[in-house]
């Protein structure tokens, strides 16, 4: 089952800009966890924010979570050609279970 | 270096045929989990195993199968009642608690 839904599906920006992603889950979570992939690589982590969380960061990240609305945003600030990736949210709905549920992924491109 | 290892990085399925997917993880992980990722899409969860001799099925599972006879290693068989097996399949432990997942870099499965 896919919970999360991430909006847009595609991005593109010019070098400098920000990229914001968004993510929209179903049913209440222990956790949010945002993922990223270079092509035809695995997976790699950003960043966790649990439930009782409002905002997180690290270096150029910065995610929020409102667990009201259902939703995550990732914002990428002064992005890079680097940056260029997927990036996926996916919820953790069980403390414990570390059972991850993702959604289908923003294909960010970054135009030197 | 700990990380996990994903082997072949390419593999090719015959009509009828068992091929075997390779995760060793040198993490000291006790969960371990195989997803399925179809192009421009998300990841879909296969299997997963929690502990040692223990597994369950994701959401899926129709046509795989695995096993979890030592804690470093966690095997995919995909099996010939799997009628579409062509995608990228990924493997991925992790601590317990809210930790998140580490992934090996993949194993793209094709149809002769």
């Amino acid at each position: 089952s896919q919970q999360g839904e991430e909006d847009p599906q595609a991005l593109s920006i010019q070098e400098g800009e920000n990229a914001t992603m968004n993510c929209s889950y179903k049913t209440s979570i222990n956790n949010l966890q945002w993922y990223r992939q270079n092509s035809g690589r695995g997976l790699v982590h950003l960043i966790l924010i649990r439930s009782n969380e409002r905002e997180k960061h690290s270096g150029r990240l910065r995610v929020t979570l409102d667990t009201s609305k259902k939703s995550s945003s990732l914002l990428i600030t002064a992005s890079r050609a680097a940056d260029t990736a997927s990036y996926f949210c996916a919820t953790d709905a069980v403390q414990g279970a570390q059972k991850l549920v993702f959604g289908q992924g923003t294909r960010l491109t970054i135009n030197p | 270096d700990g990380g996990i290892t994903q082997s072949p990085k390419y593999l090719f399925r015959k009509e009828g045929q068992n091929v075997t997917l390779s995760c060793e993880q040198n993490l000291n992980h006790d969960a371990m989990y195989w997803y399925r990722q179809d192009p421009g899409q998300g990841l879909r969860l296969i299997y997963y195993s929690q502990i040692v001799n223990d597994f369950q099925k994701g959401d899926i599972a129709e046509g795989y199968s695995v096993s979890r006879e030592k804690k470093e290693s966690f095997p995919l068989t995909v099996t010939s009642a799997q009628k579409n097996p062509t995608a990228f399949y990924l493997c991925a432990s992790t601590g317990w608690g809210d930790q998140p997942q580490h992934f090996g870099d993949g194993t793209r499965l094709s149809i002769l």
